[in-house]
């Protein structure tokens, strides 16, 4: 299967900074990313979707000036959890597939936010 | 409403084989993924049904019959390793993943 990649895996944050994720998509072009969240023992929550050049569709009751999202390129999507607050600490995971809009997505590692 | 709906927990004998049935109310229907997910980990895909039949890959298999809004994904001589949760999840006509809440598998020796 395809490879995608996040960076950082773990992130420790003060309340009130700014944390950015990025996703990348190592050995195919992700024509469309997307960010989701999970809380433990709970199910994938789709934050928002995102193409390439284009601004993000976000989910009802997703902040979009809270949870920026930057498509850049067919590689590369990143999310920044501005102002981050301890209710924002979760599991991060972002997923990308290709052309196709049947397409399977694949799953970056995902990233555990912790905010103190 | 859109929905999916899988058991929230299954257990299992190593070497056994054991079935997660996953049934779905969606708005159209454009294909059905099955997902592995273990615990602190991001989901690795399984497989992809669109048309009904049973698709075999090694020791998973998943079946999808549509005019029933019903899959289910077989796993076959279970290992530790398989313990996990399994995540159903159906493109709807708009192309959107809905999710279901996975069904967490208990293997014991």
């Amino acid at each position: 299967g395809a490879v995608v990649s996040q960076h950082p895996s773990w992130v420790i944050c003060k309340s009130g900074t700014s944390v950015k994720i990025e996703c990348r998509s190592l050995d195919f072009q992700a024509t469309t990313m997307f960010w989701y969240r999970q809380f433990p023992k709970q199910s994938l929550m789709l934050m928002a979707t995102s193409n390439e050049g284009s601004k993000a569709t976000y989910e009802q009751g997703v902040e979009k000036d809270k949870f920026l999202i930057n498509h850049a390129s067919l590689t590369l999507s990143t999310l920044t959890v501005t102002s981050a607050h301890p209710e924002d600490s979760s599991f991060y995971i972002c997923s990308g597939s290709g052309l196709s809009k049947q397409e399977t997505q694949y799953f970056g590692p995902g990233t555990r936010l912790l905010v103190l | 409403g859109q929905n999916i709906d899988q058991p929230t927990e299954m257990t299992a004998t190593e070497g056994a084989i054991v079935q997660i049935n996953c049934t779905y109310q969606t708005s159209g229907f454009n294909g059905l993924f099955w997902y592995q997910q273990h615990a602190g980990e991001a989901p690795t895909f399984l497989s992809y049904n669109v048309l009904d039949g049973l698709e075999e890959k090694g020791r998973f298999s998943s079946f999808l019959s549509r005019s029933k809004g019903y899959s289910y994904l077989l796993l076959k001589e279970l290992q530790m390793k398989d313990s996990a949760s399994y995540l159903c999840a159906v493109m709807n006509s708009n192309y959107q993943l809905i999710w279901g809440a996975g069904t967490k598998l208990i293997i014991k020796p």
